[in-house]
């Protein structure tokens, strides 16, 4: 079956750089993937959705990469800030709903 | 304007009892879900209805019953609640059943004693 896979361990970098997030699945390519951001305490809010046959979706500060090759999706935030901190999640739509990662937690530390 | 909100905010009960968790969206949408996230922040689908249509019923003990009386409420009913039930459950909906993005609720955490 369908897996959906981010690392569990939180990711901690310097305010200004780059954060990479990663997103893996293990079987099918799905149709499309879906970033969500989530805070303590709150509910996930959409950031962005990658297609199958688009290689990049950019949004202000934030980028999607979908890789069907590596089955890999990617989430950039450049210009990282400390309000970026929270919890982001990739998720795919499987058996009609949308079936999400663990999630992982970034820190921006100032 | 809150676009999905979900009453209560938290829950805390007995093992035993029943209790409601309330659901309501503004955005027109027409479809809805139960989402329930554990303790280790994995959040995992329970129920979708459809304009009041269930569509979706995951592995889930038929204690919980969900319930759509017009297609902006999806309300969330839990029998005989058991320790393990213990979870934030997040109500959600989304413009149409396809890959239209979810808009969340802020959550219920719901913890039985």
């Amino acid at each position: 079956s369908q897996k959906i896979e981010q690392n569990s361990e939180a990711l901690n970098i310097q305010e200004g750089k780059t954060a990479t997030l990663t997103c893996n699945y293990t079987n099918y390519s799905p149709a499309y993937l879906q970033w969500y951001r989530q805070d303590p305490g709150r509910g996930p809010v959409f950031l962005l959705l990658i297609r199958e046959n688009e290689k990049e979706k950019r949004k202000e500060r934030l980028k999607v990469t979908f890789d069907t090759t590596l089955k890999q999706s990617l989430f950039h935030i450049t210009a990282s800030q400390p309000a970026d901190s929270a919890t982001y999640l990739c998720a795919y739509t499987g058996r009609r709903a949308l079936t999400f990662g663990s999630g992982t937690r970034l820190q921006v530390q100032p | 304007d809150t676009a999905v909100s979900q009453t209560p905010k938290y829950l805390v009960t007995q093992m035993g009892n029943d209790k409601s968790i309330k659901c309501e969206q503004n955005l027109g949408h027409d479809t809805m879900y139960w989402y329930k996230q554990d303790s280790k922040k994995f959040l995992k689908i329970m129920f979708s209805y459809n304009n009041k249509e269930l569509i979706i019923n995951e592995t889930v003990p038929n204690r919980f019953s969900p319930k759509s009386p017009d297609k902006a409420h999806l309300n969330l009913h839990i029998n005989s609640l058991e320790l393990g039930d213990s979870a934030v459950y997040f109500c959600a909906s989304s413009q149409r059943q396809d890959n239209s993005p979810l808009h969340f609720g802020n959550g219920t955490r719901l913890t039985v004693t």
